[in-house]
C-alpha cells in the first residue's frame, strides 16, 4: 500500500474557527511532512516529523499546530487563520534513514478556504 | 536569488516533439535531486531521481552537473499525457528526513 490519505478533501472555515487536517500512511514510514501550496506556486515545507518528534519547523505561525500522535498519523490543528492561509495543504511521508534519495510520497491534499 | 530556479514556461509543443527543461540550484551543499510531476489540482509525484551519472527512464533523461549546479530533464517523443507541471526539487537535508526545496515548476502543454 503506497498511499497517503488526507481528510477532509475540502474545508471552508471562518477566521474564528478551530479545525484539524488529518493525514495517514501505512507504509511504515517514520518521517512525515506538512507542505503548503498556493495557487500556481510550488509546495513550501512547513513541518517535518521524524520518529514522531518535530524535527523541522520552517518558522510557521503558531496558528498552525502540528501533532504526530503515532507513526501512521499526522494532524495539523488550525486556529484563528487568516484569508491568506487559504491554500492546498499537502501531507507527505518517507522512510527515515540517512539516505537523501528517499522518495517522499504525497497525499492528495486538503484544499482550505478561510473566509 | 531563489534556491531553485526554473523557467516557468509554458512550453507548448506538438506531439512527438523533444523538449528540455533546465533548473539551477544555489546551495552547493544540496544532497540529492529530483524531478517531480504535478498534474492540475493533484499532488506532486516523483518522476525520477537525478544522479551524478545521469539516468534514463524510457523517454525521459535527467542529467546533473554538480560543478555548475545545474539539472536538466529531456522528454523525447512527447505524448498528450505528458502535459503537466514539472518541478525541479533539491533535498537540503543530510539527516534522516528530507528537506525538499521546490522550483517554481515548468508547465508543459503537448498539443495534437
Amino acid at each position: 500500500d503506497t498511499e497517503v490519505t488526507q481528510t477532509p478533501k475540502h474545508l471552508v472555515m471562518g477566521m474564528t474557527n478551530k479545525k484539524s487536517l488529518k493525514c495517514e500512511q501505512h507504509m511504515g514510514h517514520r518521517a512525515m511532512y506538512w507542505y503548503k501550496q498556493k495557487a500556481k506556486k510550488p509546495p513550501e515545507l512547513m513541518f517535518v516529523y521524524s520518529y514522531e518528534k518535530l524535527s523541522i519547523n520552517e518558522s510557521v505561525p503558531s496558528r498552525f499546530s502540528p501533532e504526530c500522535p503515532n507513526s501512521s498519523l499526522l494532524n495539523l490543528h488550525l486556529h484563528a487563520l487568516q484569508p491568506e492561509d487559504s491554500a492546498l495543504y499537502l501531507c507527505a511521508s518517507s522512510q527515515a534513514s540517512a539516505n537523501p534519495w528517499n522518495e517522499q510520497f504525497f497525499g492528495p491534499g486538503t484544499r482550505l478556504t478561510v473566509l | 536569488r531563489k534556491e531553485v530556479e526554473q523557467d516557468p514556461g509554458p512550453f507548448n509543443v506538438p506531439e512527438g516533439a523533444t523538449v528540455a527543461f533546465n533548473c539551477t540550484y544555489s546551495n552547493s551543499a544540496s544532497q540529492s535531486f529530483f524531478w517531480y510531476r504535478q498534474d492540475c489540482r493533484k499532488e506532486p509525484k516523483l518522476l525520477m531521481s537525478v544522479y551524478s551519472s545521469g539516468n534514463e527512464d524510457g523517454r525521459f533523461t535527467a542529467q546533473l552537473n554538480r560543478a555548475s549546479q545545474y539539472i536538466s530533464l529531456l522528454i523525447r517523443d512527447s505524448k498528450l499525457s505528458d502535459s503537466a507541471t514539472y518541478l525541479c526539487v533539491v533535498n537540503l537535508s543530510p539527516g534522516n528526513t528530507g528537506k525538499l526545496i521546490f522550483g517554481q515548476g515548468t508547465t508543459l502543454q503537448v498539443k495534437p
